[in-house]
């Protein structure tokens, strides 16, 4: 069984547009994060949850907003889509947001905006 | 500033052979160092991670990782690559924001 849920897998969105990423993860663990990955680009950081307290955040944007309605969930919102959004949102979560902690990913949800 | 660097875009091995792909950090401390495993259309899985002692970490599925405080290097080898191998590896260090700093990702490819 998946540890941690993202959805949808796939979704094509019109500029302009407004979309919800979906992420829960089963594994108890305390410390949750967004990740994008952009064609030929490294994994980017975009935010960090812990104990549903945003701890960092890295996207520019005020587009992008993370949401957190219970411990395990941390959806992303992204409103006004461009196309430079495209990219693929990978999900993770850590026991705690230390150095050390182990992360466990999620399978992304893959965004195109035409 | 932090960085992780791994030269190579695309490495193609022959089945059975041995492999290793590089990873260069920038840091100005000892870091947290780790590497992961993308297969198509699938979530990062971490592969091993060195956090301090012996240098020479193991990993899952054979694979091991050596950390060289004086090459800022952390590469990643096998001594026989399987078929399944075949996918995408990252290297990352967590920086003092505990968060992920990553390489741009090797591409491995597995040659029957």
């Amino acid at each position: 069984d998946p540890k941690i849920i993202q959805k949808p897998k796939y979704l094509v969105a019109v500029t302009g547009s407004e979309k919800i990423l979906i992420c829960e993860q089963y594994l108890g663990h305390n410390a949750m994060y967004w990740y994008r990955q952009s064609a030929k680009k490294p994994l980017e950081f975009m935010f960090s949850y812990s104990y549903q307290k945003l701890m960092d955040n890295q996207t520019a944007s005020s587009r992008f907003q993370p949401q957190s309605s219970k411990k395990n969930h941390l959806d992303l919102q992204i409103t006004a889509l461009k196309p430079d959004d495209s990219a693929t949102y990978f999900c993770a979560s850590s026991q705690d947001g230390t150095a050390n902690s182990d992360y466990t990913f999620g399978s992304g949800t893959r965004l195109l905006v035409i | 500033a932090q960085s992780v660097t791994q030269p190579d875009a695309r490495v193609t091995v022959s089945e059975g052979a041995s492999l290793q792909l590089r990873c260069k950090y920038s840091y100005s401390a000892t870091p947290y160092l780790f590497w992961y495993v993308q297969y198509p259309r699938q979530g990062l899985q971490l592969l091993l991670k060195y956090y301090s002692g012996d240098p020479v970490v193991q990993g899952v599925n054979s694979f091991e990782a050596e950390f060289s405080k004086s090459n800022s290097s952390f590469h990643l080898q096998k001594a026989s690559v399987h078929w399944s191998d075949s996918a995408v590896y990252f290297c990352a260090l967590s920086d003092s924001n505990y968060q992920l700093i990553w390489g741009s990702g090797t591409k491995l490819i597995i040659k029957p």
